[in-house]
């Protein structure tokens, strides 16, 4: 079935270095993509998306591109902060389901001064 | 605008105990409904979707159980919980089948 696979961490950073989190997919059709972020106690916040081949999707600093031909939507910032220090999980809208995201284990990232 | 709200925040029930979730969402109608568990230090398991009232598919057999007696109000229970069922709780709202929008989450922590 359709499923994702993210790089494991704990990611550790100093303020203002790059950040690429990993993350490519197995699905049949064109899934759609997204980014979730999770800040300690909290529930998901939904990051970025895209929706087809080539997108670009981008917020907060934050930027990942549909790649088809290498089935990967890498999550990059080019200069990380102390309050990004939280959980990423990469996860799939199967093409052909209707209502299941299919979620990557999430990678924990922390972000020291 | 659209809100979801979960509560309790936090449980601790004991083995045994039953269990009553209750998630609402606010500023639209017609939501798929979800409900995640995330185990510590693990990804999220769907463990219920609904498209409509009284509608309600299962993922994943087990003691917990869902219903969605309002269009809008999706509740998880079980009669008597695991110690297994231990975990971080989450309520998700979709208009359509491609983003979803979290809760707050509920702790729970059968002792």
């Amino acid at each position: 079935g359709d499923s994702v696979t993210q790089m494991e961490g704990p990611v550790t950073l100093s303020e203002e270095a790059f950040l690429t989190i990993n993350c490519t997919y197995t699905a049949t059709g064109y899934p759609s993509l997204f980014w979730y972020v999770q800040y300690p106690g909290e529930g998901l916040q939904l990051l970025l998306k895209a929706t087809k081949a080539d997108d670009k999707g981008s917020n907060k600093g934050f930027e990942a591109t549909y790649r088809k031909e290498t089935t990967s939507f890498h999550l990059e910032k080019g200069s990380v902060q102390v309050s990004d220090s939280a959980v990423y999980f990469c996860a799939l809208s199967p093409s052909n389901s209707g209502y299941a995201l299919n979620f990557g284990k999430g990678t924990s990232l922390l972000v020291t001064p | 605008s659209q809100t979801i709200h979960q509560w309790p925040a936090t449980l601790v029930q004991p083995v045994g105990s039953p269990l009553s979730l209750e998630c609402t969402v606010e500023g639209t109608s017609n939501p798929n409904l979800y409900w995640y568990r995330q185990a510590a230090g693990r990804g999220l398991q769907l463990l219920f979707y609904s498209v409509g009232i009284g509608q309600i598919s299962s993922e994943v057999p087990q003691n917990l159980s869902a219903s969605r007696p309002q269009d809008r109000q999706f509740i998880l229970s079980s009669k008597k919980l695991l110690l297994s069922d231990s975990g971080f709780y989450l309520c998700a709202w979709s208009r359509q089948p491609y983003e979803q929008y979290f809760g707050p989450g509920t702790r729970l922590t059968v002792t």
